[in-house]
């Protein structure tokens, strides 16, 4: 596609649900990371995606937070049993990977509240 | 771990101002350093994109620096518009599988 698109822009979800928000990067990028931006707080990293190698889930925060992404190309973030804490804004980016131009592009991001 | 800091927090400035953003890192040993902008309730836009062999980079009103031996880069922006009004955030490459960035700088240009 043209550019990264995120999916839903807005989520509502009870404490205790699961949730699950999706990346479609750009067509052609091997390399797709998710970050985590809570309430005035930085980019905080949760998990890389490089072609067919094992993800880097050195970010993720607790074994409740997991990813996938099929085919090398939808990513999914499931989060299990969301707490309060989860609430924040959900951005995913993809860039060429090693090799290629760096320039990471993002997409606009999944805002989650949880209630 | 590569720490990355972005001095002020925030800028106000009168319109057709020029005006620098800052940006630290503390591991010289980076790949790329990238800079974004973020209006509210947005994702980022890529505005600059630096290689490590790079020392500088162009675009329209926009001009990024990059001193790796001193682990600083710079943002100018020529001619501040209120459409500049945004987060500017940069954020250091390091090769491996991460993106270290900064809490930003948010601008507010004033007409």
């Amino acid at each position: 596609g043209a550019g990264v698109s995120q999916s839903p822009s807005n989520k509502v979800t009870e404490k205790g649900k699961d949730v699950e928000l999706r990346c479609d990067p750009i067509s052609g990028h091997t390399a797709l990371y998710w970050y985590r931006q809570s309430l005035g707080q930085g980019l905080e990293f949760l998990i890389y995606f490089q072609g067919n190698s094992a993800p880097d889930k050195s970010g993720l925060p607790s074994d409740r937070f997991s990813a996938e992404r099929t085919g090398g190309s939808v990513s999914t973030l499931t989060i299990q049993r969301t707490q309060q804490e989860d609430s924040a804004v959900y951005l995913c980016a993809s860039s060429f990977g090693p090799g290629g131009r760096p320039e990471a592009f993002f997409g606009q991001g999944t805002r989650l509240t949880v209630v | 771990k590569q720490e990355v800091t972005q001095i002020p927090a925030a800028l106000s400035v009168p319109e057709g101002e020029n005006l620098v953003l800052n940006c630290s890192f503390t591991d010289s040993a980076i790949y790329n350093l990238q800079w974004f902008r973020q209006d509210p309730g947005k994702g980022l836009t890529s505005l600059l994109l630096i290689q490590s062999s790079q020392r500088e980079q162009t675009s329209g009103r926009l001009n990024a620096s990059l001193d790796k031996s001193s682990g600083r880069s710079t943002l100018y922006i020529a001619a501040s518009q209120p459409g500049d009004s945004a987060t500017y955030l940069c954020a250091v490459g390091t090769g491996a599988n991460n993106l270290f960035f900064g809490t930003g700088t948010r601008l507010t240009v004033i007409p």
